[in-house]
């Protein structure tokens, strides 16, 4: 593919209710993440996956925070029970990052801008 | 555990001036790449320059270039002929990236 895209780019939900961020990676990477980016701040690490496994999900915030990813391709940030202080930028990556290497460049999306009221 | 200090939390530049932006870090992994990079106002993140940890030589890549000091775990980047276009936010990964630093803004004054 051409980048990483990610979907929604602006996400207004309501407290308490449950959102879905995708992101569509680079075809043929193997490696995806997921950050946190608040307001003025930098990037916080959420979860790697290397294909369809995550070995690092060491940054989801609470259990509210899941994700997955199928086909080694599409992967899919939930949160649950949204608070407003999960409003924040929420960015992915993809690599073609060898498991166990600390080598590869991160390319990344746009971004989803999450406003919980 | 790994961590990543930008001590500069803004950093000003006249346009066609040099600026150092410093970053440090803390790893006991032996083999890893160094990233910066750049966020503009669009948030889109942008690769500026990498290091392989390997490697003596300080990267460079046009205005950019890089002193790395593997024993003091240091990994700053120099922008040199400052440009309006090179405002932004700047970020270092020093350890594989997975790991930023919280970003330094730079301000470029023309």
């Amino acid at each position: 593919g051409a980048g990483v895209s990610q979907s929604p780019s602006n996400k207004v939900t309501e407290k308490g209710k449950d959102v879905e961020l995708r992101c569509d990676p680079i075809s043929g990477h193997t490696a995806l993440y997921w950050y946190r980016q608040s307001l003025g701040q930098g990037l916080e690490f959420l979860i790697y996956f290397q294909g369809n496994s995550a070995p690092d999900k060491s940054g989801l915030p609470s259990d509210r925070f899941s994700a997955e990813r199928t086909g080694g391709s599409v992967s899919t940030l939930t949160i649950q029970r949204t608070q407003q202080e999960d409003s924040a930028v929420y960015l992915c990556a993809s690599s073609s990052r060898t498991s166990g290497s600390f080598t590869d460049t991160q390319y990344f999306g746009p971004g989803t801008r999450l406003t919980v009221l | 555990a790994q961590t990543v200090t930008q001590s500069q939390p803004e950093m000003s530049v006249q346009e066609a001036e040099t600026v150092t932006l410093s970053c440090t870090y803390d790893t006991s992994e032996s083999d890893y790449y160094l990233f910066w990079y750049k966020q503009p106002p669009s948030r889109q993140m942008i690769l500026v320059i990498r290091q392989e940890a390997y490697k003596q030589q300080n990267a460079t890549e046009n205005r950019f270039s890089v002193n790395f000091q593997k024993a003091a775990k240091s990994f700053s980047l120099k922008i040199s002929d400052s440009q309006l276009g090179d405002a932004a936010m700047y970020f270092c990964a020093p350890i594989g990236g997975m790991r930023f630093g919280a970003g330094t803004r730079l301000t470029v004054k023309p």
